[in-house]
C-alpha cells in the first residue's frame, strides 16, 4: 500500500463546475499536506499546502484536511479547461529522520471539457 | 521571480555510460531535493542537502551520488546507466525555515538508449 492513494482518474467535469481531488494516507505521523499540479512532460507546480485541520481557500482552490480520517482534498471551483492536468498530493512526515521528502501519490487525471 | 534552474534539459546517453545533472536552486534557497519520475510515474525522493550537508537519502541507487556545492548548486551524478534510469529528474529548492514549500525546476528528461 502506498503511503499516499488518489484515484487515478481520470475525472473529467464541465467547465464552470467543481472539480473534487480526493486523497488518503496512511503515515499518522505526516503533519503537512500539498497539492501539486502537473502538465504532461512538465514539473510539479505547487498550488496549495495545509497542515491544519479543516479548510484553506486561495482563489478558486480550496484544500480540506482531516487528520482523524487521514484524509485531504482539494476543491477546483469554476473549472477552466487550463486545469487540465494530473493533480498530485504529497505529503510531509512530521518527525523522524525524513523530515524533508516528499512523498506523492500517483496523481489524479483531471480533464476540464469546454 | 527567479525559479530553479535546471541543466541540460535533455541528456542522451548509452548503457553504461555516465551522466551528470545540475541544478541552481532558487536565489537565497538552502535546501535542494532531487526527485525521479519514470514515465506515467509519481515523483520518487532520491535525495536531499541542507547547507552543502546530506540531510535525507531515498531511493537513490549506489551508482547515483550527489553534493551541494559553497553557492548551493548540486549535482547528481550518475554512473553505470541502466535503460531503467531513463526518467524525468527534477531538482526542488526550499529556504530553511520554510520547509513546507519545495519549488520544482523544469526537470531534465534523461533517456539512455
Amino acid at each position: 500500500q502506498k503511503e499516499v492513494e488518489q484515484n487515478s482518474g481520470p475525472l473529467s467535469v464541465p467547465e464552470g463546475a467543481i472539480a473534487s481531488l480526493n486523497c488518503t494516507y496512511s503515515d499518522r505521523g505526516s503533519q503537512s499536506f500539498f497539492w501539486y499540479r502537473q502538465y504532461s512532460g512538465k514539473s510539479p507546480e505547487l498550488i496549495m499546502f495545509i497542515y491544519s485541520n479543516g479548510d484553506k481557500e486561495d482563489g478558486r482552490f480550496t484544500a480540506q484536511l482531516n487528520k482523524a480520517s487521514q484524509y485531504v482534498s482539494l476543491l477546483i471551483r469554476d473549472s477552466q479547461p487550463s486545469d487540465s492536468a494530473t493533480y498530485l498530493c504529497a505529503s510531509l512526515p512530521g518527525s523522524g529522520g525524513s523530515n524533508y521528502k516528499l512523498t506523492f501519490g500517483k496523481g489524479t487525471l483531471l480533464t476540464v471539457n469546454p | 521571480a527567479a525559479g530553479v534552474i535546471q541543466s541540460p534539459r535533455h541528456l542522451i546517453k548509452e548503457k553504461r555510460e555516465t551522466a551528470t545533472l545540475k541544478c541552481y536552486p532558487i536565489p537565497r534557497h538552502d535546501t535542494v531535493y532531487w526527485y525521479q519520475q519514470g514515465p506515467g510515474q509519481d515523483p520518487q525522493f532520491l535525495i536531499s542537502f541542507y547547507e552543502k550537508m546530506q540531510s535525507d537519502k531515498g531511493s537513490i541507487p549506489d551508482r547515483f551520488s550527489a553534493q551541494q556545492f559553497s553557492d548551493y548548486h548540486s549535482e547528481l551524478n550518475m554512473s553505470s546507466l541502466e535503460l531503467g534510469d531513463s526518467a524525468l529528474y527534477f531538482c526542488a529548492s526550499s529556504l530553511s525555515g520554510r520547509t513546507l514549500e519545495q519549488f520544482f525546476g523544469p526537470g531534465t528528461r534523461l533517456t539512455v538508449l
